[in-house]
């Protein structure tokens, strides 16, 4: 157990829908960041948040957005939901916000299915 | 921009044999890499990583890793093989221009038999 947590653990919705899905770091991690884990894409980052601002951004859609509130939990909001964003959606955590050294863990994961 | 290739999609070893995942890392600077291991319908595992240092890493359930700068690879590796090894793994290097997120390589499925 790495200690971040990930809610829903399934998410099955319809297009054009708007899904919240939400990560609580492990317990002193400051940094967290969102992946998407797809069969044609891989493992991509999508955002970062670090002790409640954003901190990087990667191949984050517009429609997609994230915040990171003052207890650290993180929310990722993925709105006008198309066929294409059915994935695994990641969060990991960290200690520092721009450390080389520090590994990331990640949660559980949030599998998304749009139908 | 910082990458890892993993050139295999699979590696199949018997139980009881060595193993190596291979990756490739292209760079600017310092590379920063990392091996993570996925289990079905599982999260992330952190294996192991280099900074700096010595070449040969050392990390978490018997597995290792060699840092070769001159052939600018980050092999993992296990001297014997078990069938709970079977899983996804994923090689990554610190994404120095994206707020040190990682970047994956694609994965390569290690399947051992027994």
């Amino acid at each position: 157990d790495s200690g971040v947590t990930q809610t829903p653990k399934h998410l099955i919705t319809a297009t054009g829908q708007r899904v919240t899905l939400r990560c609580s770091p492990r317990s002193g991690d400051l940094s967290v960041y969102w992946y998407q884990q797809s069969l044609d894409q891989g493992l991509q980052f999508l955002i970062q948040y670090y002790n409640g601002e954003e901190r990087a951004k990667g191949n984050i859609l517009e429609r997609f957005s994230a915040q990171q509130f003052p207890d650290l939990h993180s929310e990722l909001n993925l709105s006008s939901l198309e066929l294409g964003d059915s994935a695994l959606y990641f969060c990991a955590s960290s200690e520092g916000a721009t450390s080389l050294f520090y590994e990331q863990y990640f949660g559980p994961g949030t599998r998304l299915t749009v139908t | 921009a910082q990458s890892v290739a993993q050139p295999e999609d699979q590696v199949n070893v018997a139980e009881g044999n060595p193993l190596t995942v291979k990756c490739t890392y292209s760079v600017s600077g310092n590379p920063y890499l990392f091996w993570y291991v996925q289990y079905p319908n599982r999260g992330l595992q952190f294996l192991l990583k280099y900074i700096t240092g010595d070449n040969l890493v050392k990390g978490s359930y018997g597995f290792e890793a060699e840092f070769n700068k001159s052939q600018t690879s980050f092999h993992l590796k296990k001297p014997s093989a078990l069938v709970s090894d079977s899983a996804l793994y994923f090689c990554a290097v610190r994404a120095l221009e994206r707020g040190y997120a990682l970047n994956f390589g694609k994965g390569t499925s290690l399947l051992v038999t027994p």
